[in-house]
């Protein structure tokens, strides 16, 4: 079945840093490829989303790459704000199996000033 | 348009007795998704609904948990005989169904505590 890795948290770092966080998926399909935030007792808002292979998908300073080759969907930002920290989740919806998203883990990040 | 509605947004109950969680989905989307989140987990899927119809139910979803979504506009998640192990947030979603690339929007959800 479908499955969503991503890296494990927390992370830490400290204001204008650099963020990376990896993501990884198997599919039996060709899906497509979201990431999710969560911000502290609230429900899941979309960050960005790619629809095919190469296609870059970008909101708020956040960017992230669908590579077919290495399956890989990983989120970067260049310059992180204390106002970033929350939970990131990387997800994948598949047509095959009716579209509903099946997510990773989540990877909480926390920004310090 | 004012988003996924959930409500109750908080839910304390005693064991074994049943709750009920309301989903009112943004107005033209015909798909509807239930999942659940445990603290420190990722959503898991329950249930979704195209229109009125319940398409598929995740093995998750015990016999004790019942889904409606009888007009095809909002939907009732019922969990009969709480148990502790039902604590968590409950997720609703919707959508508007595309050949592919649909975007999935998320309510607040629905906080179970079952004490």
């Amino acid at each position: 079945g479908d499955s969503v890795t991503q890296m494990e948290g927390p992370v830490t770092l400290s204001e204008e840093a650099f963020l990376t966080i990896n993501c990884t998926y198997t599919a039996t399909g060709y899906p497509s490829l979201f990431w999710y935030v969560q911000y502290p007792g609230e429900g899941l808002q979309l960050l960005l989303k790619a629809t095919k292979a190469d296609d870059k998908g970008s909101n708020k300073g956040f960017e992230a790459t669908y590579r077919k080759e290495t399956t890989s969907f990983h989120l970067e930002k260049g310059s992180v704000q204390v106002s970033d920290s929350a939970v990131y989740f990387c997800a994948l919806s598949d047509q095959a199996a009716g579209n509903k998203l099946t997510f990773g883990g989540g990877t909480r990040v926390l920004v310090k000033p | 348009d004012t988003g996924v509605s959930q409500n109750p947004r908080h839910k304390i109950t005693k064991r074994g007795q049943n709750v009920t969680f309301r989903c009112d989905p943004i107005s033209e989307h015909n798909r509807l998704y239930w999942y659940r989140q445990t603290l420190g987990q990722g959503p898991e899927f329950l249930t979704y609904f195209q229109n009125e119809a319940q398409l598929e139910k995740s093995r998750l979803l015990s016999d004790r948990f019942s889904a409606e979504r009888p007009k095809g506009s909002f939907s009732t998640l019922e969990i009969q005989r709480t148990e502790q192990g039902d604590s968590a947030m409950y997720l609703c979603a919707s959508s508007l169904s595309r050949i592919s690339g649909n975007t999935i929007y998320f309510g607040e959800g629905s906080w179970l505590t079952v004490v």
